[in-house]
């Protein structure tokens, strides 16, 4: 049972370079979120998306772009990262998101920006 | 945004006593959470609170949902060193989780 599957599991980047973090899942699950986690904080919001072809904004959606073509997979992409966006990210899946069943997380692709 | 206040921040314990932390909200939820995270990880799920009043447990952990919708707690009993690692409490909304700060529990054997 692969759950959610991120990669890569680290990155260093430069800043304004682009970068693409994949996020999968074998659930079939509808819902699937990114969260960042910075020193100190809990999970904050990115993104989200309800199903195929829906996404919408969450906390903190700057510098971020989603696209949900399939139900497996939900990218999240860096158009031109900055030292700020340095961080643990976490993507997450939960059935639906009607019936109040717990997210499940991936193991988290930890981003160094220079 | 909403912001959840988790205490205590951190705790440092002897193995076998226990440990108590709490999270509280100025909204009302209908669903409380707490995950735990260890290191090069992510949050893992202890246990899901649906109903006010709930009382739940999982192994040595308990967790109760508040009557007034806006707190949670979880007690770990007689602690053990795998106990380690970061403590989450979740509120959940229709569409969205937001975390509490986390509890970082290091448990001295």
């Amino acid at each position: 049972n692969a759950g959610v599957t991120q990669t890569p599991k680290f990155q260093v980047l430069k800043t304004g370079q682009s970068m693409t973090l994949q996020c999968a899942q074998d659930m079939n699950h509808e819902y699937m979120s990114w969260y960042r986690q910075d020193p100190g904080m809990g999970l904050r919001l990115i993104h989200y998306s309800v199903g195929a072809g829906i996404t919408d904004q969450g906390e903190v959606p700057n510098g971020y772009n989603v696209s949900r073509s399939t139900t497996e997979d939900f990218p999240l992409r860096l158009l031109s990262a900055a030292p700020s966006q340095t961080s643990v990210y976490f993507c997450a899946s939960r059935r639906t998101v009607g019936d109040n069943q717990p997210q499940h997380f991936g193991d988290g692709t930890r981003l160094s920006i220079l | 945004g909403q912001q959840l206040n988790q205490s205590p921040q951190s705790m440092f314990i002897q193995e076998g006593e226990d440990v108590s932390m709490n999270c509280t909200s100025s909204s009302i939820f209908n669903t409380w959470l707490w995950y735990k995270q260890d290191p090069g990880e992510g949050p893992v799920l202890l246990i899901a609170l649906y109903k006010a009043g709930e009382l739940t447990s999982n192994g040595r952990l308990t967790a109760q949902f508040g009557i007034t919708r806006k707190d949670s707690f979880l007690n770990i009993s007689a602690s053990i060193p795998s106990d380690v690692g970061i403590y989450f409490c979740v509120a959940s909304g229709t569409y969205k989780y937001i975390f509490g700060t986390g509890t970082r529990l290091k448990v001295l054997a």
